[in-house]
């Protein structure tokens, strides 16, 4: 089964700095999605990506899928308190697309500090 | 409005005892799943519904049964609960094509803990 790995675990960054998250897969990636999860909240979709060398921008949040299609980079530009909480990544269980449900990493805590 | 609603949004419980957790969403969506977030925080599902109909379980124990009175509706009973079931079980919702692009709408969860 299709395992996604996310690095860092957590992440302090000061407000106003960039960052970036990582997320590995160990298959070919058909479909990569990244979610967000306030503490305490349920999940939030942010944007997904389907071709390899495909880059998404939502507000200040922009994510990109690598041409071999294994790996999933996000990268928050001047960082806001309002940025702060849990990114995920998911992938679809099968290769077919994620209407069978997808399958997420442990997703990265993301402190934002004044 | 709360578009996907999980009711008890916490629920304490004993070893044995048997509970349901009941979600409902307002979008007119076709599809709805059930998550499991366990201590670990892994995010994994457990039961997908299409139309009513059980696409996927993904090697859940037969404790946990899924039911769809109807389109918006899917909840969840738990047999014989034990300890290991503690965690936060989401509920989500989405049309088949929408999810087909991994858009889903998530509850806010239910956490679940069995002393």
């Amino acid at each position: 089964s299709q395992e996604l790995e996310q690095s860092p675990q957590s992440l302090i960054v000061q407000e106003g700095k960039n960052l970036t998250i990582n997320c590995t897969s160990s298959k070919t990636l058909y479909g990569l999605y990244w979610y967000k999860q306030k503490y305490g909240e349920g999940l939030i979709f942010l944007m997904m990506l389907q071709k390899g060398g495909e880059e998404k921008s939502h507000e200040k949040i922009t994510a990109k899928l690598d041409e071999k299609k294994q790996q999933s980079s996000l990268h928050i530009t001047a960082s806001q308190p309002s940025h702060a909480g849990i990114y995920l990544c998911g992938a679809p269980v099968v290769s077919g697309g994620g209407a069978d449900g997808l399958t997420f990493g442990k997703g990265t805590h993301l402190i934002i500090q004044p | 409005d709360t578009a996907v609603s999980q009711t008890p949004k916490y629920l304490v419980t004993q070893m044995g005892n048997d509970k349901s957790i009941k979600c409902e969403q307002n979008l007119g969506h076709d599809t709805m799943y059930w998550y499991k977030q366990d201590s670990k925080k892994f995010l994994k599902i457990m039961f997908s519904y299409n139309n009513k109909e059980l696409i996927i379980n993904e090697t859940v124990p037969n404790r946990f049964s899924p039911k769809s009175p109807d389109k918006a509706h899917l909840n969840l009973h738990i047999n014989s609960l034990e300890l290991g079931d503690s965690a936060v079980y989401f509920c989500a919702s989405s049309t088949w094509k929408q999810a087909n692009t991994g858009e889903l709408f998530f509850g806010e969860g239910s956490r679940l803990t069995v002393l």
